[in-house]
């Protein structure tokens, strides 16, 4: 257990409203993920973050945005939800097996959100 | 750019029949490579790892995984499959030199275990 949570775990919302989904670790993790999971593409990362207010885009980020305030937050914003965003959302942090910062870092991945878009 | 390809979209097996998911990727440097499974319901769980070193990886719940690096692949094996093993199994990457840690996800393979 990686000590992650995701807020909430499930969602339903209407096209065009703003929607924002939280994920929390306990254990000081410098890195951060967001990943989505669709059918016959698997997990894609969307953002992630290596710090405090540091973040990067990932291969799917459009209609996404993400802040980290704290190091313990990574938060994920869909500013103008759209049925294409109706998916089962993942947070992942990047454990340490060889002292942080290594290559040896695996990721471990929370309970997920599942969000659908009407 | 990166890609990784799970030929197996699903796999029907019985009970104590031999397992072998593959996946290969396109990265011609240093990888690391995973396999994640993910039993119905639940978030993903780390199954096995390979960074470097013995290219057979063993992991839990008797699942093994072989790197072969002139074939570009990392295939999943379990020589006795049980009705638990019901589940999603998804192989990973990240280049060894990428700083992100970001991983490139297959696309799946549905295990179905048959009592």
């Amino acid at each position: 257990d990686a000590g992650i949570t995701q807020s909430p775990r499930h969602k339903v919302t209407e096209t065009g409203t703003p929607v924002t989904l939280r994920c929390h670790q306990t254990e000081n993790h410098r890195y951060m993920y967001w990943y989505r999971q669709d059918p016959g593409h698997g997990l894609r990362l969307i953002h992630y973050s290596y710090g405090v207010k540091d973040t990067d885009k990932g291969e799917v980020s459009d209609g996404y945005s993400v802040s980290r305030s704290k190091t313990e937050d990574f938060l994920l914003t869909l500013e103008s939800a759209t049925s294409s965003q109706t998916s089962v959302y993942f947070c992942a942090i990047r454990g340490s097996s060889g002292g942080a910062g290594t290559s040896t870092d695996t990721q471990y991945f929370g309970p997920g959100t599942r969000l659908t878009v009407l | 750019a990166q890609s990784v390809s799970q030929h197996n979209h699903h796999v029907i097996l019985s009970e104590a029949a031999s397992l072998e998911l593959g996946c290969n990727y396109s990265y011609g440097g240093t990888v690391n490579l995973f396999w994640y499974v993910q039993y119905p319901g639940q978030h993903l769980q780390l199954l096995l790892k390979y960074f470097s070193g013995d290219p057979l990886v063993k992991g839990i719940k008797g699942f093994e995984a072989e790197f072969i690096k002139s074939k570009f692949s990392f295939n999943l094996r379990k020589p006795s499959v049980q009705w638990s093993d019901t589940a999603e199994y998804f192989c990973a990457v990240n280049a060894g030199n990428n700083q992100g840690g970001k991983l490139i996800f297959g696309q799946g393979t549905e295990l179905s275990v048959k009592p």
